[in-house]
């Protein structure tokens, strides 16, 4: 089965750098993934890892370790509008699904 | 706008009764997904079409079925509902089958009285 575990809330301040965590387990790892989603809206795709590493868009980054089972999701210079739930997702490689972390409220305040 | 259309936006049904939600993919995209979210428990993945054809079962309940037709619009069916299923359940299309970049649509929310 899997696991995926990340913060339930975090806050950070306007013009800061805040990581959000996600450690998780699974059977046959296929790819993580990073959405965001502001309240009543739908997701929006925001990385994708299957190699270990770093990789970066803009303000926001991703890194990835497959041995340690463990992403995080860094945001740079943070906006107002960057307050949102940011979902952390692993497809199982055996299975061919998507599972979904709880997701990390994110509140920046100015 | 993702281009992923759904409908309808609202629903408001009573317990026992059955329904179904609609799923428009973009253009050109080849797989549809469907997945529940409630406040409980999260984005949860039901299912997932490719060109027609199931290629990924989640956590869907027996009471729920989905097809994808040949025109790649998808269709979610819900049965026997309970006061448990009331969710916003969304659908995500993507290119091909293993692209990892999805789309979603603007969710239908679900209201079971």
């Amino acid at each position: 089965g899997q696991n995926i575990d990340q913060p339930t809330e975090m806050t950070a301040t306007e013009g800061a750098i805040v990581q959000i965590n996600c450690t998780y387990q699974t059977s046959g790892f296929n790819g993580l993934f990073w959405y965001q989603q502001h309240a009543g809206e739908a997701p929006t795709f925001l990385s994708y890892n299957v190699l270990d590493g770093l990789e970066e868009k803009g303000r926001f980054s991703s890194f990835l370790s497959r041995s340690k089972g463990y992403s995080y999701l860094l945001l740079k210079e943070l906006q107002m509008k960057d307050s949102a739930s940011y979902l952390c997702a692993v497809r199982d490689e055996e299975n061919n699904d998507m599972r979904f972390g709880a997701g990390t409220r994110l509140t920046v305040k100015p | 706008d993702s281009g992923v259309t759904q409908t309808p936006k609202h629903l408001i049904t009573a317990t026992g009764q059955r329904v179904t939600l609609r799923c428009s993919p973009r253009s050109g995209d080849l797989s549809v997904y469907w997945y529940q979210q409630s406040l409980d428990q999260g984005l949860q993945f039901l299912i997932q079409y490719y060109n027609g054809e199931e290629r990924a079962k989640g956590n869907i309940l027996e009471r729920f079925s989905a097809q994808q037709f040949p025109d790649l619009h998808s269709e979610l069916n819900l049965s026997s509902l309970e006061l448990g299923d009331s969710a916003l359940y969304f659908c995500a299309s993507s290119v091909a089958q293993g692209q990892y970049e999805q789309y979603f649509g603007p969710g239908t929310r679900l209201t079971v009285t």
